[in-house]
């Protein structure tokens, strides 16, 4: 069965500095990765997706690959407490309409 | 540009009593849609997908049901509500041949 695992946290993050967010995934065919941000009460946001082919930034997000160990990380830089949040990560094969989810991953960052 | 419109955002229903929920999405055709559930402090679970009208796939057994009976509307039903039923309710769209899911504000469903 396909999985994504993250790991539930929370992970507490000092204003400012950078959160790093994991997550793995059990399907060497995954082709697309996504990362949602999910604030208490409101539906998920998608912020970053890469595809398999390479890392992407965009502005304090970094989305980084890594096809060897099947991991797929989310860096914050100049992390804000409006960045906490439940973060999601899910994965799609190219043949596949489905996404699988990962549980998430919650952030808090402290002021 | 695309939106997703899914109403109610919040209802409360006794156990037994029937269940409707709406979707609707603008400004793009033959979307993939999906409904999700999300339990208080957990991921998400898929419930229903339609590639098309007519079309439903269901993931999980349940007394829930889907129905698309336009192509941008898509409807999620239960004849008898249960307790285990309560959460948080996501529509769901993507482009076909494409990957990215755009949210719907979701439903938050508690089952009295």
């Amino acid at each position: 069965q396909k999985e994504v695992e993250q790991n539930s946290g929370p992970l507490s993050v000092p204003e400012g500095a950078i959160a790093s967010l994991n997550c793995t995934y059990s399907d060497r065919g995954s082709q697309s990765f996504f990362w949602y941000r999910q604030y208490s009460g409101k539906s998920p946001e998608l912020i970053m997706f890469i595809y398999s082919n390479g890392d992407k930034e965009d502005g304090r997000f970094t989305a980084q690959l890594n096809k060897a160990s099947q991991y797929v990380s989310l860096l914050i830089r100049d992390s804000q407490p409006s960045d906490s949040a439940t973060y999601l990560c899910a994965v799609n094969e190219d043949s596949n309409y489905q996404l699988i989810w990962g549980a998430g991953t919650k952030l808090i960052i402290k002021p | 540009s695309q939106t997703i419109h899914q109403w109610p955002a919040t209802l409360v229903q006794p156990v037994g009593s029937p269940l409707s929920l709406e979707c609707t999405v603008e400004g793009t055709s033959n979307p993939n849609l999906y409904w999700y559930r999300q339990a208080a402090g957990r991921g998400l679970q898929l419930l229903f997908y339609s590639v098309g009208i007519g079309q439903i796939s269901s993931e999980v057994p349940q007394n829930l049901s889907a129905s698309r009976p336009q192509d941008r509307q898509f409807i999620l039903s239960s004849k008898k509500l249960l307790l285990s039923d309560s959460g948080f309710y996501l529509c769901a769209w993507s482009r076909q041949g494409a990957s990215g899911y755009t949210f719907g504000s979701g439903t938050r469903l508690t089952v009295v």
